[in-house]
């Protein structure tokens, strides 16, 4: 079974340009998280699909980042413009729901950095 | 508002010794909690769970324990391995925002050979 898949896995822009991340989650979960990692800082929660709907974005930082999962498979999430402080590695994990929902699979990652 | 603490940030001990992580959190309303580990360049792979209604969860070499009472939980390693060299995450998730997982800053082991 494929794991959770991120893309790119490192990524390297301007202050002001824009980044499109992407998470294919495992084929069935429903659930689906992003979640980030900045500098010395602890994983931070930004937001969580149940298929293409949007349960909980409360973590997301401000309206520079757009999260979509249409269809509810694959999922993005933009950043426009970038900041220096948008610097980080973006993980995206999924589960199941039900009773497969305290069971996450996290993807490796994509290591963002912003010049 | 939770905020999840580990101690030490990291640890180097010889390979073969027990050892011991600590992680403790402040509200106690938790639904679970969970261990991970991170290699680098990996993702997170998760370790054990526990629920709230836990006290303890073991898997081979590793032992994790939970009180919540206290705002503690432990991760124990049995005879310590070069391959046990990670960074180990603890996180819970609580009862009054099932959407997200609050994870702790992490503690960087190494095993020396």
């Amino acid at each position: 079974e494929a794991g959770v898949t991120q893309f790119p896995s490192h990524s390297v822009i301007e202050k002001g340009q824009t980044v499109t991340l992407r998470c294919d989650p495992i084929s069935g979960h429903d659930n689906l998280y992003w979640y980030r990692r900045v500098m010395g800082k602890e994983i931070k929660f930004l937001l969580h699909f149940v298929k293409e709907s949007k349960q909980d974005e409360s973590g997301m930082p401000n309206n520079r980042f757009l999260a979509e999962r249409t269809g509810g498979t694959y999922s993005t999430l933009k950043v426009q413009p970038a900041e220096l402080e948008d610097s980080g590695v973006y993980f995206c994990a999924s589960s199941q729901v039900g009773s497969g929902a305290n069971v996450l699979t996290f993807g490796a990652g994509s290591r963002l950095t912003v010049l | 508002k939770q905020e999840v603490t580990q101690i030490p940030a990291a640890l180097s001990v010889p390979e073969g010794e027990n050892l011991v992580l600590n992680c403790s959190f402040t509200d106690s309303a938790i639904y679970n909690l969970q261990w991970f580990r991170q290699d680098p360049g990996k993702g997170l792979t998760s370790l054990l769970l526990i629920q709230s209604s836990q006290r303890e969860q073991t898997s081979g070499r590793l032992n994790a324990s939970l009180d919540k009472s206290s705002g503690r939980s432990t991760l124990y390693i049995a005879a310590s391995q070069p391959g046990d060299s990670a960074t180990y995450l603890c996180a819970v998730r609580q009862y009054s925002s099932a959407s997200k997982i609050i994870f702790g800053s992490g503690t960087r082991l190494s095993i020396r050979p």
